[in-house]
């Protein structure tokens, strides 16, 4: 089974800074999807940022971009120019490539608070 | 507009009562999904829906729970008789383009079991 590790549970950035958060993940597939989802107060989750294990290139969303290293199995999220609107948690999530095992594996969060 | 749309926003119920969650896709979804995060905790997989029937379900989903798309539309979650513990946040998710698509989660049912 897949496992997602988030080993910061919170990280604070000052505002306009860029702040790294981590993520490793454990699986034997080769081909799978990588995600970053944040969850403002609201609640609901919102896609940030995917990645797909076939890429080489690490994808990139404004200001949103990843550092992925496969053989490591790392797949970490930077934010440049952090907003206040980025203060959210933040969650890792897998998935394997497999028909019918398209289910999401989430790890723990990461809280990120914004400071002004 | 949403994607996915979820009723009711928040549910408050006695314990051992019935209680069913409503999912609305407004677009062409093929695979549903029920994932749980209770206050604090991490997003759980409960279960995956797929051409009107389960796909994959958690050891979470047991016998109190069920699912069902019953007018094509509608993608319901039923919690038989509730338990204190079922208290949480419950997110529908519907996968558009085929199982390689995006992932759009609803805004969320919060249930509270008192």
């Amino acid at each position: 089974a897949q496992t997602v590790t988030q080993s910061q549970p919170e990280m604070s950035v000052q505002e306009a800074e860029t702040v790294t958060l981590s993520c490793t993940y454990d699986t034997s597939e080769s081909d799978y999807y990588l995600f970053w989802y944040k969850q403002p107060p609201s609640r609901q989750m919102i896609l940030v940022i995917r990645q797909e294990a076939y890429k080489q290139q690490n994808a990139t969303e404004n200001r949103f971009s990843v550092n992925f290293q496969k053989a490591a199995k790392s797949f970490s999220l930077k934010i440049s120019d952090s907003q206040l609107g980025d203060a959210a948690m933040y969650f890792c999530a897998y998935r394997s490539s497999n028909f019918g095992n398209e289910k999401l594996t989430f790890g723990t969060g990461t809280r990120l608070t914004i400071i002004p | 507009e949403p994607e996915v749309t979820q009723t009711p926003s928040h549910q408050v119920t006695q314990m051992g009562q019935e209680v069913i969650l409503r999912c609305v896709p407004i677009s062409n979804h093929l695979y549903f999904y029920w994932y749980r995060q209770i206050l604090g905790q991490k997003v759980e997989f409960l279960v995956s829906f797929y051409n009107n029937e389960i796909s994959e379900k958690s050891e979470i989903f047991d016998d109190q729970f069920s699912v069902e798309r019953p007018d094509g539309s509608n993608f319901t979650l039923k919690i038989r008789s509730t338990k204190l513990e079922d208290s949480a946040m419950y997110f529908c998710a519907a996968l558009r383009g085929g199982h390689t698509g995006e992932l759009f989660f609803g805004e969320g049912s919060r249930l509270t079991v008192l």
